[in-house]
């Protein structure tokens, strides 16, 4: 069974420039979580999707990001513009529902640099 | 609030030699699962043991085991007979039933472990 994919693996770009990100999890999986991984640090939490709707995206600085989970399967997390702080390794993980037991299952993540 | 502390920055052991990483957690919740990843140089995040709250049995996963002692509120991870390949940062993480938004891993800072021959 195939994991999650991500693309691209990394990407570089200038300040000011806008980047996306494509996610598509596992076969099934319903739930859908974006991380942010800064260097030295554990995942946090940017947006979580059931399906296509997004039900926590507390932690996504709206101004400059944004996600969709078109027909609830892939999904994009886009930043516009990029800033220098932004960058860290975006992580798109996948479970199957929202169960305590539900194991999340990540991507091999984007590692972001803003020059 | 919920909170995973790893105070081990980074771990040193010897091939086949066993290991503990040390987590320890907050919530306020009782029903609450608890979660190890590995995640070596490559980046991804490689999930290794899962423990319920309720779990009355210690997890096991061929080389790992999870320590769990409730009252203590400690999920410790044991690799027994190190690789090299184990090489890696460890991440200890926990979601609750608490809330919405409790059904998203929080992580600790996580430990690094070299294994050396």
């Amino acid at each position: 069974e195939a994991g999650v994919v991500q693309s691209p693996r990394y990407k570089i770009i200038e300040k000011k420039q806008p980047v996306a990100f494509w996610c598509n999890p596992i076969s099934g999986h319903n739930t859908l979580y974006w991380y942010l991984q800064n260097l030295g640090q554990g995942p946090e939490l940017l947006i979580r999707y059931e399906n296509e709707e997004a039900v926590d995206d507390s932690q996504l600085p709206k101004d400059r990001f944004s996600a969709e989970r078109l027909k609830g399967v892939d999904s994009t997390l886009k930043i516009q513009p990029a800033e220098l702080g932004d960058s860290a390794v975006y992580l798109c993980a996948s479970s199957l529902g929202l169960r305590t037991t539900d194991t999340q299952y990540f991507g091999p993540g984007t590692r972001l640099t803003v020059l | 609030a919920q909170k995973i502390t790893q105070t081990q920055p980074g771990m040193f052991v010897q091939e086949k030699e066993a290991v503990t990483l040390d987590c320890t957690y907050d919530t306020s919740d009782p029903s609450y699962g608890l979660f190890w990843y590995k995640q070596p140089s490559s980046g991804e995040m490689i999930f290794l043991i899962y423990q319920g709250s309720y779990d009355q049995q210690n997890a096991t996963e061929g080389r790992y085991s999870l320590n769990f002692q409730k009252a203590r509120k400690s999920a410790n991870l044991v690799i027994s007979a190190s690789q090299l390949g184990d090489s890696a940062m460890y991440f200890c993480a926990m979601r609750d039933e608490g809330d919405q938004a409790g059904t998203a891993l929080i992580f600790g800072k996580g430990t690094t472990l070299s294994v050396s021959s």
